[in-house]
């Protein structure tokens, strides 16, 4: 079975651009999340999406956002970047039963200069 | 999710077993201990998971004490590969959603 898949893999934008990024979970998973990893912060839940519709939500700002389409593909955007957006940005999926096990994928590395 | 306390960094030799703590004294009685691992710029790995028995897999073993306060990973024998962050993080089974809170995580070392 195929793992969590992200696109693109590497990315360059300039500050006040937007950008969407892109994940394909495993096959059968229909709970993504999404999260962003820098050197300062580590790793934050940004947001998780099921059925289509944000079911829980970190602390960041409306600039990110994101939707889930109905073959559980996820993708996020964000608006306006600035030069902290620069980060690591992983999606996970699992199964939507209670304690299901969260799988990674390898991420997107976002800079914004 | 109750917070977890771990160690920094962790050096261990290759070839010797790598025994990583985590402190979760707040630990409430429907938390799981889950373990994940990051290898420099990868998605974090799943290594292994339990609520109060011992576990094992392929990967690792995961000791947790009676009281569940903390617990323990064990690499029985580490590799060069092993060297990474790895995460110990506490989650409730419920139908809440799917948020893993991480802490900084301990980074191991392994030295030839």
């Amino acid at each position: 079975k195929a793992g969590v898949t992200q696109t693109p893999r590497y990315l360059i934008k300039t500050r006040g651009q937007q950008v969407t990024l892109s994940c394909s979970p495993i096959s059968g998973h229909r709970s993504v999340s999404w999260y962003q990893q820098t050197p300062g912060q580590g790793l934050q839940f940004l947001f998780e999406y099921f059925s289509e519709t944000q079911r829980n939500k970190g602390n960041f700002p409306g600039r990110f956002s994101g939707r889930q389409f109905s073959n559980s593909r996820s993708e996020m955007n964000v608006s306006t970047l600035e030069l902290g957006d620069s980060a690591l940005y992983l999606c996970a999926s699992s199964q939507d039963r209670p304690g299901e096990t969260q799988y990674f994928g390898p991420g997107t590395r976002l800079l914004v200069l | 999710d109750a917070k977890t306390t771990q160690p920094p960094s962790m050096d261990c030799a290759e070839g010797r077993a790598a025994n990583l703590p985590c402190n979760h004294s707040t630990i409430s009685g429907n938390e799981y201990v889950y373990w994940y691992r990051q290898i420099h710029s990868q998605g974090p790995q799943y290594i292994i998971h339990g609520l109060k028995n011992n576990e094992t897999n392929e990967m690792a073993s995961l000791i947790i004490t009676e009281d569940r306060k903390s617990s323990t990973l064990i690499l029985p024998h580490a590799t060069l590969r092993d060297t990474a962050v790895y995460y110990c993080i506490v989650r409730a089974h419920n139908n809440a959603g799917n948020m893993l809170t991480f802490g900084g995580g301990t980074r191991l070392m392994v030295k030839p």
